[in-house]
């Protein structure tokens, strides 16, 4: 089955405490995003990755580092937490983003979520 | 930058009823636009994306308008059932130099009353 799948779902953790968020699609999308929701402001990006090897900040990238070694995968790492990062995260992947030069609808597809509460 | 806006912000209708949600966007250099719907606490649901070459798209019950020109998208429900209950986002794909971007509205609320 064609799918995002993120780790943890739920996550309560400290300030301070580095944590990682996995993301992986079985789909060989060569995009792959990151994005959190929070309360009246619905989802912002955080980063996004055109291809391995190639990642570019969003609108909020602050306090977040992203790496794509390999295409499948994608986590999204949080050196040093703090409660303004608690949040709802959301991974996502197309198969090339929307680039001009492809056959493609740029559809999205998201993962389940990942719900992060820093204390 | 890409604003995309929706109201209303929340909708009751009774079961049964037709409904139109509307997104709005600033810039009409769009690649696409795309409607999901989101269950609380849940991932989000691609329902329907229209091109920027495409003016409308239909599954079942639901129907995407696009006007590239007026910056507006309408989503149409008809005969809605309270499963149909869940928020709705617009999200607007633009095309910027070297890459592609995705730009959402807050959503919609809809609930649907039996």
């Amino acid at each position: 089955e064609a799918q995002v799948t993120q780790n943890p779902r739920y996550l309560i953790t400290v300030t301070g405490k580095k944590l990682t968020v996995t993301c992986s699609q079985n789909m060989n999308h060569e995009y792959m995003s990151w994005y959190r929701q929070d309360p009246g402001l619905g989802l912002r990006q955080i980063y996004y990755s055109m291809n391995v090897e190639v990642t570019d900040k969003g609108d909020v990238p602050e306090g977040y580092k992203v790496s794509r070694k390999e295409k499948r995968n994608f986590p999204l790492i949080l050196e040093s937490p703090s409660p303004n990062q608690t949040s709802l995260y959301f991974c996502a992947s197309s198969l090339t983003g929307g680039r001009p030069d492809a056959i493609d609808t740029g559809e999205l597809f998201f993962g389940e979520g990942s719900r992060l509460t820093v204390l | 930058k890409q604003e995309v806006t929706q109201i209303p912000a929340a909708l009751s209708v009774p079961e049964g009823e037709n409904l139109v949600l509307n997104c709005s966007f600033t810039d009409s250099a769009i690649y696409n636009l795309q409607w999901f719907r989101q269950d609380p606490g849940k991932g989000l649901t691609s329902l329907l994306l229209i091109q920027s070459s495409q003016r409308e798209q239909t599954s079942g019950r639901l129907n995407a308008s696009l006007d590239k020109s007026s910056g507006r998208s309408t989503l149409y429900i008809a005969a809605s059932q309270p499963g149909d209950s869940a928020t709705y986002l617009c999200a607007v794909m633009t095309a910027k130099t070297g890459a592609n971007n995705l730009f959402f509205g807050t959503g919609t609320r809809l609930t649907v009353i039996p």
